[in-house]
């Protein structure tokens, strides 16, 4: 079955860098494009970033555009998300999702059980 | 594109039928989906591409589209369906963004 696990959250400062991983397993992972979607406390989903089957196209919001990167290891079944120039703001569950089996454009399907990035001095 | 989802929260009881309402700002064809999610949980994906439901998941969620109007219905409520969900959209070449979400509380 499809397993994602997160990792590499924790407490960072304001300004510093913090790099997820997310790890799979149960599919073939180099034929899936990815997400990473994050929820602050007692917040709402926001979606952060999407990274095609072989990394040749990615997305951002506005919000982490310039600051944050997305990235794969498909020979590892590897996902990463880069962040630099951290802020409060960015405090949050960070989830990494794949979408579900059918043509592009298809929604998360299977996520991870997140891991939480705490911005803070 | 933004999404407005409506009500933020919404009282009901076992057997009530319910009905969410995202707006999309622009067209987004039918890529919408609606997830459920309860506390200290990922997200569980319902119904995407606005009507299709998602394998494994019970025939009282159906989705619907008006224009850019959504409707998810929530028909004859069961205990296991207060949580809040949210709706996403994901129009090809843009920005994936979710509504706000409706909490769907015990009356």
């Amino acid at each position: 079955q499809v397993q994602l696990v997160e990792s590499g959250g924790g407490v960072v400062q304001p300004g510093m860098s913090l790099r997820l991983s997310c790890a799979a397993s149960g599919f073939t992972f180099n034929t899936y494009g990815m997400h990473w979607v994050r929820q602050a406390p007692g917040k709402g989903l926001e979606w952060v970033s999407y990274i095609s089957y072989d990394g040749s196209k990615k997305y951002y919001p506005d919000s982490v555009q310039g600051r944050f990167t997305i990235f794969r290891d498909n020979s590892n079944n590897t996902l990463y998300l880069q962040m630099n120039s951290l802020r409060g703001e960015d405090t949050a569950i960070y989830y990494c999702a794949k979408v579900r089996p059918g043509p592009y454009p298809a929604p998360p399907k299977n996520w991870g059980q997140g891991t939480l990035v705490t911005v803070s001095s | 594109i933004q999404m407005t989802q409506s009500p933020s929260t919404l009282s009901a009881s076992v057997g009530d039928t319910v009905t969410i309402t995202c707006r999309a700002s622009q067209s987004i064809s039918n890529w919408l989906a609606w997830y459920q999610q309860k506390p200290g949980k990922a997200p569980n994906l319902l119904i995407y591409d606005a009507s299709t439901l998602e394998s494994g998941v019970p025939s009282r969620f159906s989705g619907s589209r008006s224009g850019t109007e959504f409707t998810l219905t929530i028909s004859s409520l069961q205990p296991d369906d207060f949580a809040t969900y949210y709706c996403q959209q994901y129009d090809n070449f843009s920005p994936w963004t979710f509504g706000q979400g409706t909490q769907v509380e015990i009356k």
